[in-house]
């Protein structure tokens, strides 16, 4: 199976800064990578598909970059609904998540 | 607009088995693969497997073969989830999704049912 590990796990981050998480595969999946934000109690959100694919109606703050075994998500300026979980998945075989990074508010 | 709408809340004994249901509507059903993914409680979100709507074709993920059974019913747009011999750590919210492209399985999901909460306890 194909494992995927996010970092950080968790981070503190004001509204404004850029921010950066972190998604490598144990083997590479191409550009089969996919990010997901997910807000307490509700279903994920696609955010990026195909590694760097923003999902129709997702701000364009939004980023994704990467290719092979290690990935990026980038926020470019925080905004107040950024504050969430953001999951990787790969879509390569199967579809396993990361673990998730929490996004706090600084 | 696209919509998945999941059955209800369930509390199930360990040992049972749960039917949990997901109706579409705004989208041929039969277009688009269904995907369902678990998350247990304060966990991170767990891939379970696909069915494809048009044929009934399934690919589950190996820690769920043999417990899970995916189907569906095009008549009514609806796929189905049925999970078996439950213990306390399939305790979780289960999600149905859409595949985001027509007719080919991408595993990226564009859609999601708002989840259905199974609790396994005796």
């Amino acid at each position: 199976d194909i494992q995927m590990t996010q970092s950080p796990s968790s981070l503190s981050a004001s509204v404004g800064d850029r921010v950066t998480i972190t998604c490598r595969a144990s083997q590479s999946i191409s550009s089969y990578l996919n990010w997901y934000q997910q807000k307490p109690g509700k279903a994920p959100k696609l955010l990026i598909y195909a590694a760097s694919s923003l999902q129709s109606g997702v701000p364009s703050r939004f980023s994704g970059s990467g290719s092979g075994t290690d990935f990026t998500l980038t926020i470019s300026s925080l905004q107040p609904e950024d504050f969430a979980t953001y999951y990787c998945q790969q879509s390569y075989r199967t579809g396993t998540f990361g673990q998730g990074t929490k996004l706090e508010i600084k | 607009q696209v919509q998945l709408v999941q059955s209800g809340a369930e509390v199930k004994k360990p040992g049972a088995s749960v039917k949990v249901s997901c109706k579409t509507s705004g989208y041929t059903f039969t277009g688009y693969y269904m995907h369902w993914v678990r998350q247990a409680p304060g966990q991170g979100l767990e891939w379970m497997g696909w069915i494809n709507p048009n044929s009934g074709g399934t690919n589950y993920a190996q820690k769920f073969q043999g417990r899970v059974t995916m189907s569906r019913d095009t008549s009514i747009s609806t796929g189905y989830m049925e999970l078996s011999r439950l213990r306390s750590d399939d305790t979780a919210v289960y999600y149905c999704a859409r595949d985001i492209h027509a007719y080919i399985v991408a595993t990226t999901l564009d859609y999601w049912g708002q989840g259905t909460l199974v609790t396994v306890s005796s």
